[in-house]
């Protein structure tokens, strides 16, 4: 099974800010990685897929980088809708698939 | 538009059994595979089961093998997924969502969401 760890699990921040998320996985997983935005009380909504590629409707300040086994999200300017928890996920063994314990952007 | 639609949550009892629907519209249900994804109280996704659009293929998450049944009815009136759950254990208390995968280029990824329904095990 492959496990993805993603890091840090809080990361505090002001509007306007960078935001760099991590996500690793145990073992490579090609660029068969997407992420995940997740808003109290809501369904997780699918910001990048394939490790790069933005979702339909995603701002381009959402953009995902890396192959193998380590994957960055990076948030180029927080807006005030972004503070939110944010997962990553493979599915390099479809149908299968595994999420990262997730990374939460706070308001500093 | 896409709509998932999930029933069928509720209170159970430790061991007892529950069945979970999610109603599916807006898009040709049988093109597409569909999974169930948990979320415990307070916790991470936890990914549960995935089943292609045909029925044909599926997996499970080690904690729920044995124990949790995925299907699909694909009929034209009933264009619906089902999570059947049996033995059910205090740790199956989650948000449970059903899911539409997003086709890519030669990849497939949860795209589209249902709101979710609450399965709560306890005595």
């Amino acid at each position: 099974e492959i496990v993805l760890t993603q890091s840090p699990a809080t990361l505090s921040l002001s509007p306007g800010e960078r935001a760099t998320l991590s996500c690793r996985a145990s073992q490579s997983v090609s660029t068969y990685l997407a992420w995940y935005q997740q808003k109290p009380g809501q369904a997780p909504r699918l910001l990048i897929y394939d490790a790069s590629n933005r979702a339909t409707g995603i701002p381009a300040r959402f953009s995902g980088s890396g192959s193998g086994t380590d994957f960055t999200l990076t948030i180029s300017s927080l807006e005030p809708e972004d503070f939110a928890v944010y997962y990553c996920q493979q599915r390099s063994n479809w149908p299968g698939l595994t999420f990262g314990g997730g990374t939460k952007v706070e308001i500093k | 538009e896409v709509q998932l639609l999930e029933s069928g949550g509720g209170l159970v009892q430790p061991g007892g059994s529950l069945r979970l629907s999610c109603a599916a519209s807006g898009f040709t249900f049988s093109s597409y595979a569909m999974s169930w994804v948990r979320q415990a109280p307070g916790k991470g996704l936890e990914w549960v089961a995935s089943m292609s659009g045909s029925g044909g293929s599926t997996d499970y998450a080690d904690s729920v093998k044995g124990r949790f049944t995925i299907s699909r009815d694909n009929s034209k009136n009933t264009l619906t997924l089902y999570l059947q759950m049996s033995s059910l254990r205090g740790e199956d208390t989650a948000v449970y969502y059903c899911a539409k995968d997003q086709v890519y280029s030669g990849s497939y990824y949860p795209g589209y969401w249902g709101q979710g329904t609450l399965v709560t095990v306890s005595s």
